[in-house]
């Protein structure tokens, strides 16, 4: 079956650090990726996605590029801020548009 | 601005009582969406429905109930609720299952906590 493994957290970071965080995926087929954000106390928020090899999604000054070769989608920010502080969830889509999640990471940064 | 709404935002309860969560839409999407999110844990699909078409998940548990009386509502009902469904509860809807319909757009979620 499909699955979704992201590094586990929490992350802690200043202010203005360079964050990474891991996912890979196991999938049959060509699944499309996603990462999705939930601040504290809220559902989740899609921040990007990439529907195919070697497509880059951005958002916000996140980015993330699919790997099939590596199965991976890693998210990168060059540069926190506060705000930036919630957990983040790696996921892939199925047919029938079923999303499965990874663990999530919680990451926190500090001033 | 267009939205997916979930009320209440928080539920308490007590074991065996029943217990309905509420989530509506202003999309006008065809799909609708219930995730259970436990603590610290990835959200897990329990079903969904395509209009009227309701598709369960394999191994949702037969407690969990849903009703979708027209295309903004979608009703989560749990018959006896346990401790072990103390969990957030995600709405989520897309406009349809394939291509570039197929974004989920997630409402804020309502935590509930069974006593």
């Amino acid at each position: 079956g499909n699955s979704v493994t992201q590094m586990e957290g929490p992350v802690t970071l200043s202010e203005e650090a360079f964050l990474t965080i891991n996912c890979t995926y196991t999938a049959t087929g060509y699944p499309s990726l996603f990462w999705y954000v939930q601040y504290p106390g809220e559902g989740l928020q899609l921040l990007l996605k990439a529907t195919k090899a070697d497509d880059k999604g951005s958002n916000k000054g996140f980015e993330a590029t699919y790997r099939k070769e590596t199965t991976s989608f890693h998210l990168e920010k060059g540069s926190v801020q506060v705000s930036d502080s919630a957990v983040y969830f790696c996921a892939l889509r199925a047919a029938g548009n079923k999303l499965t999640f990874g663990g999530g990471t919680r990451v926190l940064v500090k001033p | 601005d267009a939205m997916v709404i979930q009320n209440p935002r928080y539920q308490v309860t007590q074991f065996g009582k029943p217990v309905t969560l509420s989530c509506s839409q202003t999309l006008n999407h065809n799909v609708m969406y219930w995730y259970q999110q436990k603590s610290s844990q990835a959200p897990k699909l329990l079903f969904h429905y395509y209009d009227k078409d309701f598709n369960n998940e394999a191994d949702t548990p037969d407690n969990f109930q849903s009703r979708r009386p027209n295309t903004s509502f979608c009703f989560l009902d749990i018959r006896s609720p346990g401790l072990g469904d103390t969990a957030m509860y995600l709405c989520a809807t897309s406009r349809g299952t394939g291509g570039v319909y197929n974004e989920q757009f997630f409402g804020p979620g309502t935590r509930l906590t069974v006593l």
